[in-house]
């Protein structure tokens, strides 16, 4: 089980140029979740998919981010007109679905830097 | 304001010495509770869940919980230069819209050799 896989593990862009993050879950798993980290807010919750579909995206900047999972293999992070204050760890995580004593499994995170 | 709470911010022990790590919801809906750990360069790694009132053991990491107060703690006994991490404390809501985990902000625990 090679665990949740992140790419790129780290991408530059320009202020104002788009950033797409990919990540597989774990084969089996059907919630797939996306975090932010930085030093001054910490871990922050963006959004989360269930078999695919869009359960919970309260945590999403309600411009330039955008979430997709078109099939159960992989989901993407779309930042567009990316900004200095978007420079952060995106972190994907999967689970089981149901219940609250399912672990959820972290990817390694793409480190964002908008220069 | 946090709606999960981590003290200290950062801590450091010594090798072979008891490191205590403390978090408080202030939100009654969240009921469940995992302690993550995350090393540098690393993601978070689930280290272990208490849901009841009570001490959860294994082995040398044990979690409390006391719901009434909505506080729990991460008392990490004989602790190793490889706990040297930042744990956090993360909540979840009750039912089927908390799946998301809500994060503190993190203790950066030291273990010195």
């Amino acid at each position: 089980n090679a665990g949740v896989i992140q790419t790129p593990r780290h991408k530059v862009t320009g202020k104002g140029q788009e950033a797409t993050l990919w990540c597989e879950p774990i084969s089996g798993h059907s919630a797939v979740f996306w975090y932010r980290q930085t030093i001054v807010q910490g871990l922050e919750f963006l959004t989360y998919f269930r078999n695919q579909a869009p359960i919970d995206d309260s945590g999403m900047p309600k411009e330039r981010f955008s979430a997709q999972m078109p099939n159960q293999s992989h989901s993407t992070l779309k930042i567009q007109s990316t900004q200095p204050q978007d420079s952060a760890v995106y972190l994907c995580a999967s689970s089981h679905w149901g219940g609250s004593s399912y672990e959820q499994y972290f990817g390694p995170g793409t480190r964002l830097t908008v220069l | 304001q946090q709606k999960v709470q981590q003290s200290p911010e950062s801590l450091s022990v010594p090798e072979g010495g008891m490191a205590s790590l403390n978090c408080t919801s202030s939100d009654r809906n969240f009921q469940y509770f995992w302690w993550y750990r995350q090393h540098s360069g690393e993601g978070p790694k689930a280290l272990m869940s208490i849901f009841s009132d009570g001490d959860k053991k294994e082995g040398r990491f044990t979690a409390h919980l006391n719901k009434a107060s909505l506080h729990v703690s991460l008392h990490i006994r004989d602790s190793q230069p490889s706990d040297s991490a930042l744990y956090f404390c993360a909540a979840r809501a009750y039912g089927s819209s908390g799946n998301k985990l809500i994060f503190g902000i993190g203790t950066l625990l030291s273990v010195k050799p």
